[in-house]
């Protein structure tokens, strides 16, 4: 059965500080994705990135940064220099390989909260 | 820029009754979804649909739910003799995964009240 756990419930920053969410999973396929979604206050979803379990490479896209890690099964999410519009909740998904759809599990997802 | 829309934003239904949700997604896209989200919970996968028909589903979708495209544009969700427990948000995404191209869109979702 697949299993994703986002540990940190709620995190509070200040602006222009990093901060790290973190998310671990359990599989036993050997070919998943793994995504990672944010939800804002405004309540839509979001998607952000999707990540092949054969890619271990590193991802930036501006502030965020992506971090995989298959020895620890993380798959840890960076914000550099935070604001408040990153305000949201942020949800870690995994899905195994199935053809062209996905069959997300969702972890329970982090509130983030940033602060001027 | 593209967007996925649903339709209604809020529907308020009694207990027993059917629920129509209504999604348009983007237009070029292959792959479609719902997602449910009962208030301050987590998001759950439902369906997806490709080709005319359900290409995966969770436990959740039961018989009691059901999908359709009905023309080239709309692709519904049918809630039969809704229960008190179905009372969610439902959001539709669609895309068409590649190995570049990944993103999927999802629509702004519609809350559904069951009383």
């Amino acid at each position: 059965a697949q299993k994703v756990t986002q540990a940190q419930t709620e995190i509070s920053v200040v602006e222009k500080e990093d901060v790290t969410l973190d998310c671990v999973y359990e599989t036993r396929d050997t070919t998943y994705y793994l995504f990672w979604y944010k939800q804002p206050p405004s309540g839509e979803l979001v998607f952000l990135i999707r990540r092949n379990s054969f890619d271990e490479q590193n991802e930036i896209s501006g502030r965020y940064s992506w971090n995989f890690q298959k020895s620890t099964s993380s798959f840890n999410f960076t914000i550099t220099a935070s604001q408040v519009v990153d305000s949201a909740v942020y949800f870690c998904a995994l899905s195994e390989a199935s053809g062209g759809s996905y069959i997300p599990t969702f972890g329970r997802g982090t509130s983030l909260i940033v602060h001027p | 820029e593209p967007e996925v829309t649903q339709t209604p934003s809020h529907q308020v239904t009694q207990m027993g009754q059917e629920v129509i949700l209504r999604c348009v997604p983007i237009s070029n896209h292959l792959y479609f979804y719902w997602y449910r989200q009962i208030l301050g919970q987590k998001v759950e996968f439902l369906v997806s649909f490709y080709n005319n028909e359900i290409s995966e589903k969770s436990e959740i979708f039961d018989d009691q739910f059901s999908v359709e495209r009905p023309d080239g544009s709309n692709f519904t969700l049918k809630i039969r003799s809704t229960k008190l427990e179905d009372s969610a948000m439902y959001f539709c995404a669609s895309n068409t995964p590649t190995e570049e191209v990944d993103e999927q869109y999802f629509g702004p979702g519609t809350r559904l009240t069951v009383t």
